[in-house]
């Protein structure tokens, strides 16, 4: 079984600060994990994967995320905030021995305030 | 180059109709999967394909909802007996192979059951 809970539900930062988006997963066997962004009227693109090789993961747009077994967590984080960045963020897990279903987590709506 | 298109983007239909989605994937991509979007919700999954099989629909919420992929490209999610419920954005997604790999999804069809 797996599971994906995103901590909240919406975040607000003012452009220029730090982004910190926060994931827990659950999951029986060695997990695959990702992030996807959607932004309004747009389709889901992912913007990072870890898939068991270095625990911090880099991805598009300065986002990256660090992969902690001990705290079973995958919190996405970006140094400093574009207006561009507002969008709903969802975690996702996936596990190599069913790695065609995939979980979402229910999302979290960032804002970016000028 | 193309990426993956749903048809139609919205869809509207009564109570107890019968409505069937579309996907087409990227070219060359193996795997394909769907899901379905409730507001305020991440992605549920519903079914992936490998080639033309299904390897897993254990998403697939009750049997008024099949989905088939005769050649291993074009998919149709089929729902019979539409109920308000259903009322949902259906995304479609393809991937290169099942294995933790980025899915690249569509804009996904809004169907709504009056």
């Amino acid at each position: 079984a797996q599971s994906v809970t995103q901590l909240d539900s919406h975040v607000s930062v003012s452009e220029g600060t730090p982004v910190l988006l926060r994931c827990n997963y659950s999951s029986s066997y060695s997990p695959s994990l990702f992030w996807y962004v959607q932004h309004p009227n747009k389709g889901l693109q992912l913007l990072l994967k870890y898939t068991s090789a270095a625990t911090l993961v880099k991805g598009i747009n300065g986002f990256e995320a660090e992969f902690k077994k001990s705290e079973t967590s995958f919190h996405l984080t970006k140094p400093s905030a574009h207006m561009s960045d507002a969008a709903e963020y969802f975690c996702v897990v996936s596990v190599n021995t069913n790695a065609g279903k995939s979980t979402f987590g229910d999302g979290t709506t960032l804002t970016v305030k000028p | 180059g193309a990426g993956v298109s749903q048809t139609p983007s919205n869809k509207v239909t009564e109570k107890g109709k019968y409505v069937e989605l579309r996907c087409d994937p990227i070219s060359g991509h193996t795997a394909l999967y769907w899901y379905r979007q409730s507001l305020g919700q991440g992605p549920e999954f519903l079914i992936y394909f490998q080639g033309t099989g299904a390897a897993d629909d254990s998403g697939l919420p009750n049997d008024r909802f099949f989905a088939v992929r005769p050649e291993g490209s074009v998919s149709t999610l089929k729902i019979q007996r539409t109920e308000r419920g259903d009322s949902a954005v259906y995304l479609c997604a393809s991937s290169l192979r099942p294995t933790a790999n980025e899915q690249f999804f569509g804009p996904g069809t809004r169907l709504t059951v009056l």
